[in-house]
């Protein structure tokens, strides 16, 4: 069983729609990371969530995205407003405490094309 | 975070070790040595890691030199499921600092 699922699999969605990622922990997990990598570029860090508040992020989420854990349990990357450049592959990652001497956890993403 | 270096591609045959090599001459003390790989499209897996003492698991062994400055993934008998890119990433082991993936390097295993 994957430590972390994410849903759905592949998103179509048109320009300037919003869509919404989800990413679902199989245990309490806290510390909660979103990557992005476009076709043929680098795996890009995007955000780092912990108890429920951003901890860090990058350049790259700007007022466009957002974060949230609506329910305790899933864990969402919502994009308002998209735009043809943020077709990529998005991963959730499931982190370790600070101090644990363990890996993160990657999600088999979300493909999201923007047409 | 120090940065890595890697060649961006090696083939392997199939049953042979794969040593993939990583540059990081300017890792500090406390920053350990970190590899992960991304098989086709799918999300990075964890493979390794280490600080200065070799490590070895069920996947594959990590080498570390003395300077800590260099180290060389092993994976002792390569399959063909194991053609991926792999990442050699330096970060500090506390805290929750990001993976910084640079572009890694494109493992072929051929039959």
């Amino acid at each position: 069983e994957p430590e972390v699922t994410q849903t759905p699999s592949h998103q179509v969605t048109q320009m300037g729609q919003e869509v919404i990622l989800r990413c679902v922990p199989i245990s309490n997990h806290l510390y909660f990371y979103w990557y992005r990598q476009i076709l043929g570029q680098k795996v890009e860090f995007l955000v780092s969530f912990y108890n429920n508040e951003i901890s860090e992020k990058s350049e790259i989420f700007d007022d466009q995205f957002s974060v949230e854990r609506p329910d305790g349990s899933n864990f969402t990357l919502k994009i308002r407003s998209t735009k043809l450049e943020d077709s990529a592959m998005y991963f959730c990652a499931r982190y370790p405490p600070p101090g644990a001497n363990t890996e993160a956890f990657f999600g088999q993403g979300t493909r999201l094309t923007v047409v | 975070d120090a940065k890595t270096t890697q060649p961006p591609s090696m083939d392997c045959a199939e049953g042979r070790a794969a040593n993939l090599p990583c540059n990081h001459s300017t890792i500090s003390g406390n920053e350990y040595v970190y590899w992960y790989r991304q098989i086709h499209s799918q999300g990075p897996q964890y493979i390794i890691h280490g600080l200065k003492n070799n490590e070895t698991n069920e996947m594959a062994s990590l080498i570390i030199t003395e300077d800590r400055k260099s180290s060389t993934l092993i994976l002792p008998h390569a399959t063909l499921r194991d053609t991926a890119v792999y990442y050699c990433i330096v970060k500090w082991n506390s805290g929750n600092t990001p993976l910084v993936f640079g572009k890694g390097t494109r493992l072929s295993v051929i039959a």
